[in-house]
């Protein structure tokens, strides 16, 4: 299957520091990159989506500004956490997908997730 | 009402038992369903997707009930490597893209 990884793995920093998260397809190109954020007990949460080349859609209660998402390329999205704070401390997981036109659902494949915690 | 929902569990069950979980959603107009299936501190994974006429993998068998709008997983003879949380998880297509709606998960823990 396709690899989806993801760096770092986990991060502590202080509160109001800036966290970037890069998320990389390594074996495909993805036309869509999805991010998540689960916290503990909790489903994964659709924070964003991200098609490569233009401005990434972001879901209903998450805020554009604080969440920077950039995706450059066909195999790389970054998503930049600005002034964390604790509350932001949770597990932030992306997913990429591979666009078959002849298939009307493409399966997601997802990073490793990287757990941030903010101090 | 949440979109997708699921018994939390944990489900603790002996090694070589059936289980079986269930999950409903809110949203009729749902396309694609899914079980992926989630390892602690892990990223989910795709355990099978579920069919209108219900599909097998190996020890796992997934059904769909459309007019009542469960989704349904069952394990048979069940491994302690099948210890995990397992997502339900929904794709509204229609406009909705290709977003992915997951349920909380149920827990389960096979033991000796």
């Amino acid at each position: 299957g396709a690899v989806v990884s993801q760096h770092p793995s986990w991060v502590i920093c202080k509160s109001g520091t800036s966290v970037k998260i890069e998320c990389r397809s390594l074996d495909f190109q993805a036309t869509t990159m999805f991010w998540y954020r689960q916290f503990p007990k909790q489903s994964l949460m659709l924070m964003a989506t991200s098609n490569e080349g233009s401005k990434a859609t972001y879901e209903q209660g998450v805020e554009k500004d604080k969440f920077l998402i950039n995706h450059a390329s066909l195999t790389l999205s970054t998503l930049t956490v600005t002034s964390a704070h604790p509350e932001d401390s949770s597990f932030y997981i992306c997913s990429a997908r591979y666009h078959d036109r002849g298939n009307s659902y493409n399966e997601q494949f997802f990073g490793p997730g990287t757990r941030l915690t903010v101090l | 009402r949440k979109e997708v929902e699921q018994d939390p569990g944990p489900f603790n069950v002996p090694e070589g038992a059936t289980v079986a979980f269930n999950c409903t959603y809110s949203n009729s107009a749902s396309q694609s369903f899914f079980w992926y299936r989630q390892d602690c501190r892990k990223e989910p994974k795709l355990l099978m997707s579920v069919y209108s006429s219900g599909n097998e993998d190996g020890r796992f068998t997934a059904q769909l009930n459309r007019a009542s709008q469960y989704i349904s997983l069952l394990i048979r003879d069940s491994k302690l490597s099948d210890s995990a949380t397992y997502l339900c998880v929904v794709n509204p297509l229609t406009g909705g893209g290709n977003k992915l709606t997951f349920g909380t998960g149920t827990q389960l823990k096979v033991e000796l």
